[in-house]
């Protein structure tokens, strides 16, 4: 069965730092997005991406984030100037426009 | 604004049924989703339903009732790997595109 792959799957890094998750969506599938979710919290939407551009985002999404489609197949997450409260797993998903695929998770925690 | 609710713990005997019940309130709905989340893992799609009435997949059915914004996931036959949190999701769609916003979930634990 098609699986969204993420990496890596944990990411250690230090508050202030720059950090990229790495997605590979499903090759046939046409929409992107980024969800986190903060230990023992809720899913949380953050962007969605669609056609090369950002569809939406959310008031999460603020310029400290970013997202890209460098090539066919990745779609990548950049968090700048990590902070403590960006610790979380972050997930990306690929849908054909119905139910989505999610990708194992990057757990990222900031120190 | 979007609200999801569900009940945030559910405890039940494996080989019992469950039922875990969502109401939401939002605008530019677009179908129910529900998932399971095993601790530290990706949530896995279960059921979702666009129209009213029930889904039956296995062990798993589910049940929405757009009118009411009500939604249940039922569980038979509890196996002691059903222990896991149960997300209730709703799709809304605004201008071409989809998103999902989550319930916090349910954590049910099925007991021997």
């Amino acid at each position: 069965e098609p699986e969204v792959t993420q990496t890596p799957s944990h990411q250690v890094t230090q508050m202030g730092q720059e950090v990229i998750l790495r997605c590979v969506p499903i090759s046939n599938h046409l929409y992107f997005y980024w969800y986190r979710q903060i230990l023992g919290q809720k899913v949380e939407f953050l962007v969605s991406f669609y056609n090369n551009e950002i569809s939406e985002k959310s008031e999460i999404f603020d310029d400290q984030f970013s997202v890209e489609r460098p090539d066919g197949s990745n779609f990548t997450l950049k968090i700048r100037s990590t902070k403590l409260e960006d610790s979380a797993m972050y997930f990306c998903a690929s849908s054909e426009g119905g139910g989505y695929t999610f990708g194992s998770g990057t757990r990222l925690t900031v120190v | 604004g979007q609200n999801i609710d569900q009940p945030t713990e559910m405890t039940a005997t494996e080989g019992a049924i469950v039922q875990i019940n969502c109401t939401y309130q939002t605008s530019g709905f677009n179908g129910l989703f529900w998932y399971q989340q095993h601790a530290g893992e990706a949530p896995t799609f279960l059921s979702y339903n666009v129209l009213d009435g029930l889904e039956e997949k296995g062990r798993f059915s589910s049940f929405l009732s757009r009118s009411k914004g009500y939604s249940y996931l039922l569980l038979k036959e509890l196996q002691m790997k059903d222990s896991a949190s149960y997300l209730c999701a709703v799709r809304v769609h605004f201008s071409g595109t989809y998103k999902y916003i989550f319930g916090t979930g349910t954590r049910l634990k099925v007991l021997a």
